[in-house]
């Protein structure tokens, strides 16, 4: 199995413009989440879907960031407009249970 | 609010010198403890998940623990490549989320 996939890897982008970050899950995996991470706050829960429907978006910091999963197999995380605060590396996980499998992550840069 | 935390922030040790790695939980009905291990520019990597009080898991030089209040992460005769940051997480039985400490990075010195 590949694991979690992310694209793009890094992403630089000025401030005001649109971001979409992707993700496909493990195969067979009915949970998948979205995290952040920074050096000031550690790892922080965005977003989670559980067999494609969003359960709990408390963690998204604004209307500015929104999530969809149209199917099993896919996810987008997106940014519009992007902020220099945004900056941080994001990381989408999946589960067929509890243990959580994350991707590489997307390491993003608002300039 | 869930909370773990996790000491020391940071580890140095000398190849081959033994410790152990800590994490205190405060969860309401915990369902399960995980440990994580992040290499530099890469994502967490699932390592070991307990479930009760008393149960210990083994993955070579790495043993976790769990109590009522906390788990450990011990680690025996480290070599260089252990050389990370090791980070904890709880989940409760209310929900699917994990709770995240902000991790101990490791240095293990050749």
């Amino acid at each position: 199995d590949a694991g979690v996939i992310q694209s793009p890897r890094h992403e630089v982008t000025e401030m005001g413009q649109e971001v979409t970050l992707r993700c496909k899950p493990i195969s067979g995996h009915n949970s998948l989440f979205w995290y952040r991470q920074t050096m000031m706050r550690g790892l922080e829960l965005l977003i989670y879907f559980n067999n494609n429907v969003p359960i709990d978006d408390s963690g998204m910091p604004e209307d500015r960031f929104s999530a969809k999963m149209p199917n099993a197999s896919f996810s987008t995380l997106k940014i519009q407009p992007s902020e220099p605060r945004d900056s941080a590396v994001y990381f989408c996980a999946s589960t067929p249970g509890h243990e959580q499998y994350f991707g590489p992550g997307t390491r993003l840069t608002v300039t | 609010e869930d909370q773990v935390t996790q000491s020391p922030e940071a580890l140095r040790l000398q190849e081959g010198e033994s410790s152990s790695l800590n994490c205190s939980y405060t969860v309401s009905g915990l369902r399960g403890l995980f440990w994580y291990r992040q290499d530099p520019g890469k994502g967490p990597e699932f390592l070991f998940t307990l479930y009760s009080a008393g149960e210990e898991k083994e993955k070579e030089r790495l043993k976790a623990t769990l109590t009522k209040k906390e788990s450990f992460l011990h680690i025996t005769a480290p070599k260089p490549e252990d050389s990370a940051t090791y980070l904890c997480a709880a989940i409760n039985f209310g929900n699917e989320k994990l709770t995240f400490g902000t991790g101990t990075r490791l240095t293990i010195i050749p």
